[in-house]
């Protein structure tokens, strides 16, 4: 258990319907990113923030995406108007500026769209 | 950020010594090499990480030669629950940003 929780880890739904995930950071942590990450592949980064600063975005993250992170605490990932292609496991990691950073990463929500 | 080259798959048997070999070529003088370890159904792990020479935590080794081309992470007497996806990672993580994954090598590990 690396500190980084995720919420839900399984979600199951229908093409077209709008989902949310939530993480947790390691509270001290100021900075917080989403990757995704699909069968047989690496992570792909999403986007980031530090403390509740959306300071870069992946071409990946299309318009029915959005991300916030409005108190700088936890975060929110949506995606509205799902497709098949959505389908995937979303993984949310967090890091502590300064130093040489580490990201650690949470459990990640797998995501199953029918 | 450098491109990341290690093998796809590798073998090995329980008590045996691992030695997983990445080439940067293109590594940057303020790159570091960072090494990820992740299992199916789970985030990524942090395992190591180094800028020359070598390093060694209380998990594994990093082997890093002067030119800094490649580096070779080791994983000393290795179990079955060492079976996972490692990934070699190159940038300047000093000022944040984005994780670039390659495919990782598939380590499966045998009785």
């Amino acid at each position: 258990d690396t500190g980084v929780s995720q919420d839900p880890r399984h979600k199951i739904t229908k093409r077209g319907q709008n989902v949310t995930f939530r993480c947790d950071p390691i509270s001290e942590h100021n900075r917080l990113y989403w990757y995704r990450q699909t069968l047989g592949q690496g992570p792909e980064f999403l986007t980031y923030f530090q403390n509740e600063a959306q300071l870069e975005k992946s071409r990946l993250l299309s318009d029915r995406f959005s991300a916030e992170r409005p108190k700088g605490s936890f975060s929110t990932l949506e995606i509205q108007r799902t497709e098949q292609g959505d389908s995937a496991m979303y993984l949310c990691a967090s890091s502590l500026v300064g130093g040489r950073e580490t990201q650690y990463f949470g459990p990640g929500t797998r995501l199953l769209v029918l | 950020l450098a491109k990341t080259t290690q093998p796809i798959s590798m073998d090995s048997y329980e008590g045996q010594e691992v030695n997983i070999t990445c080439s940067h070529n293109n590594i940057a003088t303020n790159d570091y090499i960072t090494w990820y370890q992740q299992f199916p159904s789970q985030g990524p792990r942090f395992i190591i990480q180094g800028y020359k020479t070598k390093v060694t935590n209380e998990v594994a080794s990093l082997f890093i030669p002067a030119d800094r081309k490649s580096s070779t992470l080791s994983l000393p007497r290795v179990s079955l629950s060492d079976t996972a996806v490692y990934y070699c990672l190159v940038g300047d993580y000093n000022q944040g940003g984005k994780l670039i994954f390659g495919q990782g090598t598939e380590l499966s590990v045998k009785p």
